[in-house]
């Protein structure tokens, strides 16, 4: 079955506990993103990916790194989580390289709250 | 960058009305507008998009607008039902662009 894979679905961890949130596709396909929902803040993106070893900023990217070691991974990386990093995260891939083009559609995985005491 | 506002926040109906969700775009260049729809607990999904070389898109009961001189775009539910009770949510992308940037939802509940 063609999806989005993200580990875990719920993770309650303390300040500065680094921790890892795993994506994972099995379309082959080129873009991967990340993006946090907020009540009223609709989903803001963290970082994304056009393909294997090139990652660029989202729009809040601050305390977050992100790897695309291979084509169908796309770990979101929280060196020193603090309580404002608390929010559901949703990994997202794409067929193509670029949005905005033709077959962009968005394909999500299932979320992962994360909450940080 | 592209900011964009979706309007209003929360939305009731009763079963059988209509509903309208605007939102507004800040970045001339967009070009492509998809609406997702999350129902509670669930990812996000897609329901319909437009792009800008089109004025309006239908399918079924839903309905997509576009304005690209006012830089609005809406979405239309005709005939809902309880089934589209959930948070619905706008977008924009550049031509060719790597973000998509996110309206911040409107909750919808349509009442039996």
């Amino acid at each position: 079955e063609a999806q989005v894979t993200q580990n875990p679905r719920y993770l309650i961890t303390v300040t500065g506990k680094k921790l890892t949130v795993t994506c994972s596709q099995n379309m082959n396909h080129e873009y991967m993103s990340w993006y946090r929902q907020d009540p009223g803040l609709g989903l803001r993106q963290i970082y994304y990916s056009m393909n294997v070893e090139v990652t660029d900023k989202g729009d809040v990217p601050e305390g977050y790194k992100v790897s695309r070691k291979e084509k169908r991974n796309f770990p979101l990386i929280l060196e020193s989580p603090s309580p404002n990093q608390t929010s559901l995260y949703f990994c997202a891939s794409s067929p193509t390289p670029t949005l905005g083009v033709v077959n962009e559609k968005l394909f999500f995985g299932s979320g992962t709250q994360l909450s940080v005491l | 960058g592209e900011n964009v506002e979706q309007h209003p926040s929360t939305l009731s109906v009763q079963e059988g009305d209509s509903a309208v969700i605007k939102c507004t775009y800040s970045d001339s260049a967009s070009n492509y507008f998809p609406w997702y729809k999350q129902e509670l607990g669930k990812r996000p999904q897609l329901i319909i998009d437009i792009r800008s070389n089109v004025g309006e898109k239908k399918d079924q009961r839903i309905a997509v607008t576009l304005n690209k001189t006012a830089k609005h775009f809406s979405l239309h539910i005709t005939e809902t039902q309880p089934e589209d009770s959930a948070v619905y949510f706008c977008a924009a992308v550049k031509a060719a662009g790597n973000k998509l940037t996110f309206g911040g939802g409107t909750r919808v509940l349509v009442k039996p």
